[in-house]
């Protein structure tokens, strides 16, 4: 079965550091996603991605986030300067055109700001 | 958005039949209802999608009445690997649009 594998598993940053977290989406979609969650919280939504531009982002991914497709298998999350409240994981999720909803998520990145 | 309200938690034994219901009242005619399965710090899982009445997968069935404003996934024969995390999710879910997770139901399955 197809994955969406992300990089690395965890990380550990000092606040302040800018972060980038990577992530493979499978190899036929065409449209990436990035959630969080807080430890003990939802699962949160943060941007939607598809033809090389951001499609949708909810409140959380202000100007601190990016989003990036550098080639043609990579996606990319980048935070400016972490702060002690963005330690979350981190989901990496990408899905075909004609998908509704059923989105593959990837293993997710543990980070956590210090 | 459609709110959806599920309960927050369930205990089963293995073996047994698990029906987990979400009440969504306010659905809209165009809305899916999707549901994600997820463990202790891994991603969610895309379990089963419906509109209306019926389906049924390799994993699960899920039951929407006519009124559609409930759910009601069904997992045969639970086994302890099916301790998790499910959501039940309402919106128009085409690709590209966000999703909104909620709380979700913690399932234990109890040996």
């Amino acid at each position: 079965e197809p994955e969406v594998t992300q990089t690395p598993s965890h990380q550990v940053t000092q606040m302040g550091q800018e972060v980038i977290l990577r992530c493979v989406p499978i190899s036929n979609h065409l449209y990436f996603y990035w959630y969080r969650q807080i430890l003990g919280q939802k699962v949160e939504f943060l941007v939607s991605f598809y033809n090389n531009e951001i499609s949708e982002k909810s409140e959380i991914f202000d100007d601190q986030f990016s989003v990036e497709r550098p080639d043609g298998s990579n996606f990319t999350l980048k935070i400016r300067s972490t702060k002690l409240e963005d330690s979350a994981m981190y989901f990496c999720a990408s899905s075909e055109a004609g998908d509704r909803g059923g989105y593959t998520f990837g293993s997710g990145t543990r980070l956590t700001v210090v | 958005l459609a709110k959806t309200t599920q309960p927050i938690s369930m205990d089963s034994y293995e073996g047994q039949e698990v029906n987990i219901t979400c009440s969504h009242n306010n659905i809209a005619t165009n809305d899916y209802i999707t549901w994600y399965q997820q463990f202790p710090s891994q991603g969610p899982r895309f379990i089963i999608q419906g509109y209306k009445t019926k389906v049924t997968n390799e994993v699960a069935s899920l039951f929407i009445p006519a009124d559609r404003k409930s759910s009601t996934l069904s997992l045969p024969r639970v086994s302890l690997s099916d301790t998790a995390v499910y959501y039940c999710l309402v919106g128009l879910h085409n690709a590209g649009n966000m999703l909104t997770f909620g709380g979700g139901t913690r399932l234990m399955v109890k040996p």
